[in-house]
C-alpha cells in the first residue's frame, strides 16, 4: 500500500515567492494533518482536516499560510509570500477511522529553503 | 498543556549494545506513538501503544499509563538504528492534537 505522498521533496525559493506544498493521504483515511519541523521548535501542528473540513488551524503561524483540502485525496499548503524564517521540513500525515486517537502516519516531508 | 519529556537527549552506542529510551508525560493520554526519524528525515512509525507492551523484532515498547511513562527498548543495536526517536501523545484534554517530545538522538557506532 502506498503511504502518504508529498511533493515536492525539496523546494528552494527566493523570499517573496509563492510556495505550494502538496499531499496525498493514505487511501481511506479521513483526517489529514500538516506539521512543520524546525530545530528550534521541533514538530508542531499547523492545521488538520476531518473529512476535508478544516478543524483546527490555530497552529498556522500567520496569514501568509493557507491550507486547502478540495477532496479526500489531496491537500495543499501554500505560503505567500515566503520568508527565510519559513525554511523548515513540512510533513503531511493522515489518520483513518473514527477515533481521534487512532494512529497517524507521516509522509516523507518537503524540505523548504527560502533564500 | 501536556508536557512530554524524553530522556536521554543524546545517546551513543557501540553496535550490538542494548538501550532504553524513556518518555514521561504530565497528564493522562488516549494514545502514545513512538517514531524513528532516520538520517534522511523520514518519520517511521514504530509503535502505537497507549498501554501495555508490544514487540517488533529487536524493538519493544512498554507504556504504563497510570504512571505516565513509556519505554522503548532497542536490543542488539545496529548502525541503521541511528537517528532521532520521538514519543508523541494524544489527549482529548489537549484539543485532540498529537504532542511530540523533543526526541532522543541515537548514534550507533560500528
Amino acid at each position: 500500500d502506498a503511504g502518504v505522498i508529498q511533493s515536492p521533496r525539496h523546494e528552494v525559493t527566493e523570499m517573496g515567492q509563492e510556495v505550494t506544498l502538496r499531499c496525498k493521504p493514505i487511501s481511506g483515511h479521513n483526517s489529514l494533518f500538516w506539521y512543520r519541523q524546525t530545530m528550534m521548535r521541533g514538530l508542531e501542528l499547523l492545521i488538520y482536516f476531518n473529512n476535508n473540513v478544516p478543524i483546527d488551524d490555530s497552529g498556522m503561524p500567520e496569514d501568509r499560510f493557507s491550507a486547502k483540502m478540495p477532496n479526500a485525496s489531496f491537500s495543499t499548503l501554500k505560503i505567500q509570500p515566503s520568508e527565510p524564517r519559513d525554511s523548515a521540513v513540512y510533513f503531511c500525515a493522515s489518520r483513518g477511522g473514527l477515533a481521534a486517537y487512532n494512529e497517524q502516519f507521516f509522509g516523507p516531508g518537503t524540505r523548504l529553503t527560502v533564500l | 498543556g501536556i508536557q512530554v519529556e524524553q530522556s536521554p537527549p543524546d545517546l551513543i552506542l557501540q553496535e550490538g549494545a542494548n538501550s532504553t529510551l524513556r518518555c514521561n508525560f504530565s497528564d493522562s493520554v488516549n494514545n502514545l506513538q513512538w517514531f524513528h526519524q532516520n538520517p534522511w528525515g523520514q518519520l517511521i512509525n514504530l509503535f502505537y501503544i497507549p498501554s501495555g507492551t508490544k514487540q517488533n523484532g529487536r524493538l519493544s515498547a512498554t507504556t504504563v499509563a497510570t504512571e505516565r511513562y513509556s519505554l522503548l527498548y532497542i536490543s542488539s543495536s545496529q548502525t541503521t538504528d541511528s537517528g532521532v526517536y520521538f514519543c508523541a501523545v494524544f489527549s482529548y484534554n489537549q484539543g485532540g492534537k498529537l504532542i511530540f517530545g523533543q526526541g532522543t538522538e541515537l548514534s550507533v557506532k560500528p
